[in-house]
């Protein structure tokens, strides 16, 4: 069974710009988390989308959207990049009941310049 | 709000050796799992080893097995005849009942030759 995949791998942008990014799940899970991690502030929940519904928010501006579509991937949207925003961001998917393994992707390394 | 401690930065092991990695957590739930995740240079987020707080009998996964202390909310990782394949930075983290995962702050394991 092929694993999380999340494209792209690499991003540079610059301020003020917006960035999409987008994350494909293991077939079959239906809940998809978005996480940022950066050597400031460690790993942080951003949302998690279940069944095209957001579920669930972490404590993150608004700027920090995104969506799931029927197929279960999802996309996060960041707008007006700021430099803080340079981070990796790291999306898991699970069957989405409490309790169940969260499998993470590679991850999509941003730079804001 | 739940939190995660992982109070140890850095540790090292002797190829074939044993070492034990720390990790406190703080929770008012009752229902609730436990996860070390690996992360090697690649950054990818593997899964090492999951516990249901539920459960009193530790979980074990071939060479890893945790040490779960539900009073003293302990919830430490051992890794026995440890491989250069360890190398990598543990993240302990806290499955909430909504769903998102909170992560410590990470130990960064050296395995020696």
């Amino acid at each position: 069974k092929a694993g999380v995949t999340q494209t792209p791998r690499y991003l540079i942008k610059t301020r003020g710009q917006q960035v999409t990014l987008s994350c494909s799940p293991i077939s079959g899970h239906r809940s998809v988390s978005w996480y940022q991690q950066t050597p400031g502030q460690g790993l942080q929940f951003l949302f998690e989308y279940f069944s095209e519904t957001q579920r669930n928010k972490g404590n993150f501006p608004g700027r920090f959207s995104g969506r799931q579509f029927s197929n279960s991937r999802s996309e996060m949207n960041v707008s007006t990049l700021e430099l803080g925003d340079s981070a990796l961001y790291l999306c898991a998917s699970s069957f989405g009941k409490q309790g169940n393994d969260q499998y993470f992707g590679p991850g999509t390394r941003l730079l804001v310049l | 709000a739940q939190t995660v401690t992982q109070s140890q930065p850095e540790m090292s092991v002797q190829e074939a050796e044993t070492v034990t990695l720390s990790c406190t957590y703080d929770t008012s739930e009752s229902d609730y799992y436990l996860f070390w995740y690996k992360q090697p240079p690649s950054r990818q987020m593997i899964l090492v080893i999951r516990q249901e707080a539920y459960k009193q009998q530790n979980a074990t996964e071939n060479r890893f097995s945790v040490n779960f202390q539900k009073a003293a909310k302990s919830f430490s990782l051992k890794i026995s005849d440890s491989q250069l394949g360890d190398a990598a930075m543990y993240f302990c983290a806290y499955l909430s009942g909504a769903n998102n995962l909170f992560f410590g702050t990470g130990t960064r394991l050296t395995v020696i030759p």
